[in-house]
């Protein structure tokens, strides 16, 4: 079945230290992904997006993302992370080709950040 | 950036009445807006997909008599849950993307939290 894994619903990390958030995706083809980033109260943040191209994509926030696609993944990394970064962070796709009623975001289902001073 | 809003914030309202939540472009004409349903710790679960002036369409399982949408103009459109219920209690956001047939940056509001007693 197509899907959206994000294996870690929860992962704590110390103010400093690296981050990764994996997110593995489960469709014929290659989609459009995306990591977004919830904080209480916002609304979803786009961090970055991957369409093609350099298979290393920088974002905002000190954020990167590498797409894999002998894995199919698109995991989420930061080398040094921020108290201000703890959020939820979504994985999301858009399937390539649909126009219309087809072209929307499917989303994971959230890895929470703790970061510990 | 691209910013939209949500209005209520957040409402809570007795059994068997009717809601109406907001939803507005403040600087973009968004000819395509989404509905998204999310219960805690878990992921966006899309509702419906609205374009300017048509009819929303519904995903499979939402109850379109109940979760009416409005998409009246390019930068408002309306949710109303109709005789809510305690089970509709939720957190709903909503998106707004510039054009319908191909992809573009999603933006999203900031979430209205609905309580039904």
């Amino acid at each position: 079945a197509q899907s959206v894994t994000q294996p870690d619903i929860h992962i704590t990390v110390s103010e400093g230290a690296s981050l990764e958030l994996r997110c593995n995706y489960s469709y014929g083809a290659t989609p459009y992904l995306f990591w977004y980033v919830q904080s209480p109260g916002q609304g979803l943040q786009l961090l970055l997006k991957y369409f093609s191209g350099d298979t290393l994509v920088q974002g905002i926030k000190g954020f990167e993302a590498e797409f894999k696609r002998s894995q199919s993944s698109f995991n989420l990394r930061k080398p040094s992370v921020h108290w201000s970064d703890a959020a939820e962070y979504f994985c999301a796709v858009v399937l390539r080709g649909l126009t219309g009623g087809g072209n929307k975001l499917t989303f994971g289902t959230g890895t929470q950040l703790k970061v510990e001073l | 950036g691209a910013v939209v809003s949500q209005h209520p914030s957040w409402v809570i309202c007795k059994s068997g009445t009717s809601v109406k939540i907001e939803c507005r472009s403040l600087d973009f004409q968004a000819t395509t807006m989404f509905w998204y349903r999310q219960f805690p710790k878990q992921s966006l679960m899309l509702m419906a997909t609205s374009n300017e002036g048509s009819k929303a369409t519904y995903e499979q399982g939402v109850e379109k008599d109940k979760f009416l949408i409005n998409h009246a103009s390019l930068t408002l459109s309306t949710l109303t849950v109709t005789s809510a219920h305690p089970e509709d209690s939720s957190f709903y956001i909503c998106s707004a993307r510039v054009l319908a047939y191909s992809y573009n940056e999603q933006f999203f509001g900031p979430g209205t939290r609905l309580t039904v007693l």
